[in-house]
């Protein structure tokens, strides 16, 4: 079965600071990957997603993340946090053997200080 | 539009109860996906369904039911409720298989 860990489940910046959430996945073949974003008391929502084109990927809201095949990663990074940008981000692996088969990590919860 | 909806909003359970979930997709959305979202965790993928076949099944036990009606429309079934069950059910929707999902809010089941 695939997994997928999170480094640090809590991650707190400054307003106006990088983001980087990391995001390391176990599969030999490279499955599609995908980032979402939970705000307290809803569902998900997809902030970008890698399906095997570009390795550098641009979601929404300004944030990005880099496909590294060779270190399994794909975190993601923003530039410059803006308070809103508070929230509970999971990272998310299909199966490559059935991509009906979603894996999400255990999620990063990102606390950005005034 | 209309994204996926899902019913109830809140449910409070007992053990041993069987519960009933419901989710609409977005129009036009074959694929249904259902996941359980254990406080403090992320979700775990419970079963997927395309054209009203079942297409994925994660690791839960056979008191975890699904179905997907001629609409696209969908309901998970719990049987036999416990303690462990308590979690947020999210079902998302896609137009094909997993490729893409977008969720719906949710739905807080408590079993006590």
């Amino acid at each position: 079965a695939q997994s997928v860990t999170q480094l640090g489940s809590h991650v707190s910046v400054s307003e106006g600071a990088l983001v980087l959430l990391r995001c390391n996945y176990s599969s030999s073949v490279p499955p599609y990957l995908f980032w979402y974003v939970q705000y307290p008391n809803q569902g998900l929502q997809l902030l970008l997603k890698y399906t095997s084109a570009a390795t550098l990927v641009k979601g929404i809201n300004g944030f990005e993340a880099e496909f590294k095949k060779s270190e399994t990663s794909f975190h993601l990074t923003k530039p410059s946090a803006h308070m809103s940008d508070a929230a509970e981000y999971f990272c998310a692996v299909s199966d490559p053997k059935d991509f009906n088969k979603f894996y999400f990590g255990s999620g990063t919860k990102l606390n950005v200080k005034p | 539009d209309a994204g996926v909806t899902q019913s109830p909003t809140h449910l409070i359970k007992t053990r041993g109860q069987h519960v009933t979930l419901r989710c609409s997709p977005i129009s036009g959305h074959k694929s249904v996906s259902w996941y359980q979202q254990v406080l403090g965790q992320g979700p775990q993928f419970i079963f997927q369904y395309y054209e009203k076949e079942e297409r994925g099944r994660g690791n839960f036990p056979d008191r975890f039911s699904a179905r997907q009606f001629p609409n696209y429309s969908s309901e998970l079934n719990v049987n036999a409720l416990l303690l462990g069950d308590s979690a947020l059910y999210l079902c998302a929707s896609g137009l094909a298989g997993a490729y893409e999902q977008y969720f719906g809010p949710g739905t807080r089941l408590t079993v006590t």
